[in-house]
């Protein structure tokens, strides 16, 4: 099993729609997560920390499920410069990354 | 600019040849990370420094690859032999020791072996 795998997407929503995706994660004593957005062709940026059950900053909300060893994502009224990829991070000693999510918002 | 930065930008090379790139991390950062990613790929782990010392390389990365931080300060990675296979964006990537502590990322190296 990876140690961090994601719903790959890809993710097309209309503006001012609702998506939300998982990340589930492998190692147990896992005790906080990141979020990184990433531009095509750019590098990768922090979006938001999870530390307990969760975060929520504006119109994303992340979510922490530890009994079931995932984390979701949910961003609310999607904006057009919400198109991106949604990586899930576990910041074990190297940073594990998952593939990302891909996420298109449409006009 | 107090960011993490990376040199060069871009890299193209003929197979065989050898590559250095550069990396200098945000300067009160210990950690220092080498990330690869491919297209439709999230950041490979590759190897990681606290200050001077490497702490881990990962079991997928080649004896032809290699880093440095001499100082604990700036970080190279050197590619020798490169193969069209090692084409790709070269990520760094800087933070503090404090566990769960937010990573920096430069903007990269894209190489490119012809």
């Amino acid at each position: 099993r990876k140690e961090v795998e994601q719903d790959p997407g890809p993710f097309n929503v209309p503006e001012g729609a609702t998506v939300a995706f998982n990340c589930t994660y492998s190692n147990s004593a896992s005790q906080s997560f990141f979020w990184y957005r990433q531009d095509c062709r750019k590098e990768p940026k922090l979006l938001m920390s999870v530390y307990s059950s969760g975060n929520e900053d504006g119109r994303f909300t992340a979510q922490l499920n530890r009994a079931s060893q995932y984390i979701s994502l949910l961003i609310r009224d999607s904006k057009l410069s919400d198109s991106a990829t949604y990586l899930c991070v576990v910041p074990d000693y190297k940073l594990s990354f998952g593939a990302g999510t891909t996420v298109t918002v449409r006009a | 600019d107090t960011g993490v930065s990376q040199d060069p930008r871009h890299k193209i090379t003929k197979r065989g040849q050898n590559v250095t790139f550069r990396c200098d991390p945000i300067s009160e950062h210990n950690r220092l990370y080498w990330y690869r990613q491919t297209l439709g790929q999230g950041p490979e782990f590759l190897t990681y420094f606290q200050n001077e010392a490497q702490l881990e390389k990962s079991r997928l990365l080649s004896d032809r690859f290699s880093a440095e931080r001499p100082k604990g300060s700036f970080s190279t990675l050197e590619i020798q032999r490169t193969e069209q296979g090692d084409s790709a964006m070269y990520l760094c990537a800087s933070s503090l020791e404090a566990a769960a502590s937010e990573a920096f990322f430069g903007q990269g190296t894209r190489l490119t072996v012809v």
